[in-house]
């Protein structure tokens, strides 16, 4: 299986200010897309930000973007000015080498968002 | 708005009981998933249907089933319920495309525990 790698099991940070959350995976592919996730406390997951590993540009969605580095097969997710609705768990997803419709999922960071 | 809606939001079941977790999406996605989430191993797929009575294992389908009779419908079995299977299970449904950027779409989640 491929796999998905998310060293941070758990993070804090204080209102408006920017936090880094890491991803690393592995594949032997050369285009594909990365996916962020946000399960909230209401366990709804839903997208976050998506990039498409071709694309050199980082891909941004309001204050969430990505720092996306394809040699090191990192893909890092910053949230900027952190709002207490960002308080949730983040995964990183990663679409599988042999059929791009199955995903395969990171094991999770839990983000606090403190005021 | 899409839709995947699970059926239960909260179940408790006793060993050895067949249970049935039901899903349903309502934007006519040809691929459907069931994953598992448990704290520390993030989102594990059991099973994946790419098309109404299609079906292929995940990475842990051991210990259950699924079934898809209609395209919106996803059904998961646990033909004999153990302790070890009480976890949150999430289903998901996304387009098959021929885009890599396709996207997930989540239902809310069902918490299980089998006591």
């Amino acid at each position: 299986a491929q796999t998905v790698t998310q060293s941070q099991p758990e993070m804090s940070v204080q209102e408006a200010e920017t936090v880094t959350l890491s991803c690393t995976y592995d594949t032997s592919e050369n285009n594909y897309y990365l996916f962020w996730y946000k399960q909230p406390p209401s366990r709804q997951m839903i997208l976050v930000i998506r990039q498409e590993a071709y694309k050199q540009q980082n891909a941004t969605e309001n204050r969430f973007s990505v720092n996306f580095q394809k040699a090191a097969k990192s893909f890092s997710l910053k949230i900027s000015d952190s709002q207490l609705g960002d308080t949730a768990m983040y995964f990183c997803a990663f679409p599988s080498l042999y059929n791009f419709n199955k995903f395969y999922f990171g094991s999770g960071t839990k983000l606090n968002v403190k005021p | 708005d899409v839709k995947v809606t699970q059926s239960s939001r909260y179940l408790v079941k006793r060993t050895g009981e067949k249970v049935f977790l039901e899903c349903v999406q309502d934007m006519d996605h040809e691929n459907m998933f069931w994953y598992r989430q448990d704290p520390g191993l993030g989102l594990r797929l059991i099973y994946f249907s790419y098309d109404v009575k299609m079906k292929e294992k995940g990475d842990i389908p051991e210990g259950y089933s699924v079934s898809r009779e209609k395209k919106e419908r996803f059904s998961l079995i646990l033909e004999s319920a153990s302790t070890n299977q009480t976890s949150m299970y999430l289903c998901a449904s996304s387009d098959r495309g021929s885009g890599r950027e396709t996207e997930a779409f989540f239902g809310q989640g069902t918490r299980l525990t089998v006591v």
